[in-house]
């Protein structure tokens, strides 16, 4: 287990409102993914980071924006959230080896 | 563009079957994983196959990779109810260890 937090577990807003969801590690591992779940879709990234300010668009990155200070916290923020961003977002740490990434327990995000 | 393929998308079978998870990919990599995802809960890993030829054996699973088809499996024998879940696999993309999920297996296990 790579001790990842992710919060909050679960959030209802309401369309056109800013939502940052977090993700705080405790491994120190290098890079660090976000994921939305969606049915009949499994996971797609978001974005990722592969260091302290260094991140790069995934497969689903438009609405969404991320960011990196530190190496434990990885951010993902909505600027203006609209209904198609209604998912479950996960966060993941991974390392250069072969080992497999590692998943927080999600954040259910209802967008009203 | 890597797309990675599972079928069936849904499987229900009875306790003490056999059978199948099939997952495809579209471009040549040669490291894929299996995660389990139970109803509400987070991915947790189950294999990691690194090579062509790799075979992997856990309780009633066994996953394997034939880099060559692009293709892995995960065999379930003698299914019992408490493998009930989804099933991903996850194909390394590129850099940065990225991967790319299939769409999922539901599995459901009948007494």
């Amino acid at each position: 287990d790579a001790g990842i937090t992710q919060s909050p577990r679960h959030k209802v807003t309401e369309t056109g409102t800013p939502v940052t969801l977090r993700c705080h590690q405790t491994e120190n591992h290098r890079y660090m993914y976000w994921y939305r779940q969606d049915p009949g879709h499994g996971l797609r990234l978001i974005h990722y980071s592969y260091g302290v300010k260094d991140t790069d668009k995934g497969e689903v990155s438009d609405g969404y924006s991320v960011s990196r200070s530190k190496t434990e916290d990885f951010l993902l923020t909505l600027e203006s959230a609209t209904s198609s961003q209604t998912s479950v977002y996960f966060c993941a740490t991974g390392t250069a080896s072969n080992q497999p990434q590692h998943f927080g327990d999600g954040t259910r995000l209802s967008i009203l | 563009e890597l797309k990675v393929e599972q079928n069936p998308l849904f499987l229900s079978m009875q306790e003490g079957k056999n059978y199948t998870i099939y997952c495809n990919y579209s471009t040549t990599s040669d490291r894929l994983y299996w995660y389990r995802q139970d109803p509400g809960k987070s991915l947790e890993s189950l294999f990691v196959l690194l090579s062509n030829g790799a075979v992997k054996q856990e309780g009633r699973l066994m996953a394997s990779l034939d880099t060559k088809a692009r293709l892995s499996t995960l065999h379930i024998t003698a299914a019992v109810h408490d493998l009930s879940a989804t099933y991903f696999c996850a194909v390394l993309t590129g850099t940065a260890s990225k991967l790319t999920f299939g769409t999922g297996t539901r599995l459901q296990v009948t007494l």
